[in-house]
């Protein structure tokens, strides 16, 4: 159980396309959903997190307009990464979690590649 | 500001021996601690958490343990196989603080030698 699909897994694509991708929770509703980016050798850096029905709430330094979350249902959050520069390029990994005091569930991430 | 470190880059352990991986914490509010196993390219997978009123919790070759006094928690695996060879992230929440937002440590990379 408790398994969270992210897609794509690989998406490389031209400097100023929007990109989105997609993180469902298969089998079980999540309240939650996070989205994280890691850079090479470092750890996971939350983004965003995003209820269902409401609007994100995005850490400090990122960018809400640059980086787009909607949590329409409570097995589907979508991050949509507008006007991508080779700056964003990096690995995207989203993550459910049912209610407090219980693991995340993660999904396997998006390496995203900005030309 | 990073509230949960991993001070080991990288650990390196003989098969069947035990693996000792450590993690320490700022934040008094913590009250709910994880540890991830992560492969290249993949998402980070659950193993085992403890919540505060306990120390240690055990889960098949896997143990946390936790001193909050210290403010440190660390896993232990025994004995170790070469198939544990990932990184390894500690994670810390508070109920009362931030609600559901987990706070990752850098990593430690685990390499179980044959």
């Amino acid at each position: 159980g408790a398994v969270v699909s992210q897609h794509p897994s690989r998406v490389i694509c031209k400097s100023g396309t929007s990109v989105k991708i997609e993180c469902r929770s298969l089998d079980f509703q999540a309240t939650t959903m996070f989205w994280y980016r890691q850079f090479p050798k470092q750890s996971l850096m939350l983004m965003a997190t995003s209820n269902e029905g409401s609007k994100a709430t995005y850490e400090q330094g990122v960018e809400k307009d640059k980086f787009l979350i909607n949590h329409a249902s409570l097995t589907l959050s979508t991050l949509t990464v507008t006007s991508a520069h080779p700056e964003d390029s990096s690995f995207y990994i989203c993550s459910a979690l049912v209610s407090g005091n219980q693991p995340q569930h993660f999904g396997d991430g998006t390496r995203l590649s900005i030309l | 500001d990073q509230q949960v470190k991993q001070n080991s880059p990288s650990l390196s352990v003989q098969e069947g021996r035990i693996s000792i991986l450590n993690c320490d914490y700022t934040n008094s509010m913590f009250d709910y601690f994880l540890w991830y196993k992560k492969y290249p390219a993949e998402g980070p997978t659950f193993l085992i958490s403890i919540s505060s009123i306990k120390d240690k919790n055990e889960d098949g070759r896997f143990t946390v343990f936790l001193n909050k006094s210290a403010k440190h928690l660390s896993l232990h695996i025994v004995p170790s196989q070469p198939g544990d060879s990932a990184v390894y992230f500690c994670a810390a929440s508070a109920n009362s603080y931030n609600f559901n937002k987990f706070y990752f440590g850098s990593g430690t990379k685990l390499n179980v030698k044959p």
